[in-house]
């Protein structure tokens, strides 16, 4: 039974550039989701993908941050001009929805230090 | 706004000492309760979905548990290997993604 898979784990960047993460989701999941989690907090959502459409953005995911699930498989995202503060965990995370449930598997999560 | 309050913040405890966390939520309509376990530097890991108030779900020595307002997690005899910070969820009925606590970060000492 393969997992939800992230690459990297770690990135380090300095302040400005832009960095790429990757999620690969539970095979047969349609909804995958993005949230980030900073020390001593829960994570906090991000963004969420149906198949290949992207049905929803929170407010934190600002104009810097963009997400894709081409083909409704794997999902990337990208943070563009990091800044400091988006120093965190970035989580993906995979579900089938199945009747009521909705169950979210998720990763190992990437670490993104921005210097 | 749906919110997730956990308590406490943080728990200390012998072995075979056993303990309850708390998890108090708002939200308009519970679509599904969720109790994850979060190791240092790694994901949440799937422990229990509750849906409706009076369900109980068990796995080794946790006990789940969901009233209108709150679950619990129960620990029974704790062990050492059991340290982890334990993360509460909701999912509300007209939303999709997760609102998460601060967790509980939990230490079993041998």
């Amino acid at each position: 039974d393969t997992g939800v898979s992230q690459n990297p784990r770690h990135k380090i960047t300095k302040r400005g550039q832009n960095v790429t993460f990757r999620c690969d989701p539970i095979s047969e999941h349609n909804r995958l989701y993005w949230y980030r989690q900073t020390l001593g907090q829960g994570p906090e959502f991000l963004t969420y993908f149906q198949n290949e459409a992207q049905l929803e953005k929170s407010r934190l995911l600002s104009d810097r941050f963009s997400a894709e699930r081409p083909k409704g498989s794997f999902s990337t995202l990208e943070i563009q001009r990091t800044e400091q503060g988006d120093s965190a965990m970035y989580l993906c995370a995979s579900s089938r929805r199945a009747g009521g449930t909705d169950t979210q598997y998720f990763g190992p999560g990437t670490r993104l230090t921005v210097l | 706004e749906d919110q997730v309050t956990q308590s406490p913040e943080a728990l200390r405890l012998q072995e075979g000492e056993s303990s309850s966390l708390n998890c108090s939520y708002t939200v308009s309509g519970l679509r599904g309760l969720f109790w994850y376990r979060q190791d240092p530097g790694k994901g949440p890991e799937f422990l229990f979905t509750l849906y409706s108030a009076g369900e109980e779900k068990e796995k080794e020595r946790l006990k789940a548990t969901l009233t209108k307002k709150e679950s619990f997690l129960h620990i029974t005899a704790p062990k050492p290997e059991d340290s982890a910070t334990y993360l509460c969820a909701v999912q509300d009925s007209g939303n999709t993604p997760l609102v998460f606590g601060k967790g509980t970060r939990l230490s079993v000492i041998a």
